[in-house]
């Protein structure tokens, strides 16, 4: 069984539209990551949390919030989708290390068109 | 501002050698990293460099220069299946890693 596990893996929604990404890992990691990738700009961070009272917004969180259920739960819900958020959703997991410098797990993806 | 700069596509044939650059510009730096990704699947990790000088594993090798501010990813005995989207990322003082748009590797027969 994976590690990390993201559903749906493929959602089409219409604009306004409130939607939830979620994701689960058995690696007993405490710290869990949300990035948006886009064709020729990488993976850019939208939410991370390193405990489940501990959690930051990342570069690009304007549009989107997030839930962190229980150690192993992470959320990411879009309350109002619009046709830019169309993108590919990696979540992430990664065990505490020094800053910045553990390697981290991620999922397979969800792929999410707002027409 | 933190940046990373690495070149969008690389080309090489089959059995040859590939570097692929990375620069970056950043306050607060704690190393870097690369990652591997197949045609939209999940980044999976290749490589950190902590400190300045040249990591291996297998065909993959990494190097840092923290006073040049770069590093690079060199990857030995090219294969077909290592055509792939390589990242470079680094952890900063933010606690996160930030990432680099990506370098797409296509390999050659």
């Amino acid at each position: 069984d994976a590690d990390v596990t993201q559903t749906p893996r493929n959602r089409i929604t219409k604009t306004g539209k409130r939607i939830m990404l979620e994701c689960s890992q058995t690696k007993g990691h405490d710290r869990m990551y949300w990035y948006r990738q886009d064709p020729g700009l990488g993976l850019r961070l939208i939410y991370y949390s390193f405990d489940v009272k501990d959690i930051n917004k990342g570069e690009i969180s304007d549009g989107y919030s997030v839930s962190r259920q229980a150690q192993a739960k992470f959320s990411l819900s879009l309350e109002s989708a619009i046709p830019n958020q169309t993108a590919l959703y990696f979540c992430a997991t990664s065990d505490a290390g020094f800053e910045g410098t553990d390697t981290q797990y991620f999922g397979p993806g969800t792929r999410l068109t707002v027409l | 501002g933190q940046s990373l700069e690495q070149p969008s596509e690389v080309t090489a044939v089959e059995g040859a050698i590939v570097q692929i650059n990375c620069t970056y510009q950043t306050s607060g730096f704690y190393g870097l990293s690369w990652y591997q990704q197949h045609d939209g699947g999940a980044p999976t990790f290749l490589s950190y460099n902590g400190l300045d000088g040249l990591e291996e594993t297998g065909r993959f090798s990494s190097f840092l220069s923290r006073s040049d501010s770069y590093g690079y990813l060199l990857l030995q005995e090219l294969q077909m299946k290592d055509s792939a989207s390589y990242f470079c990322a680094f952890g900063g003082s933010a606690r996160q890693l930030t990432f680099g748009s990506g370098t797409q590797l296509t390999v050659l027969p």
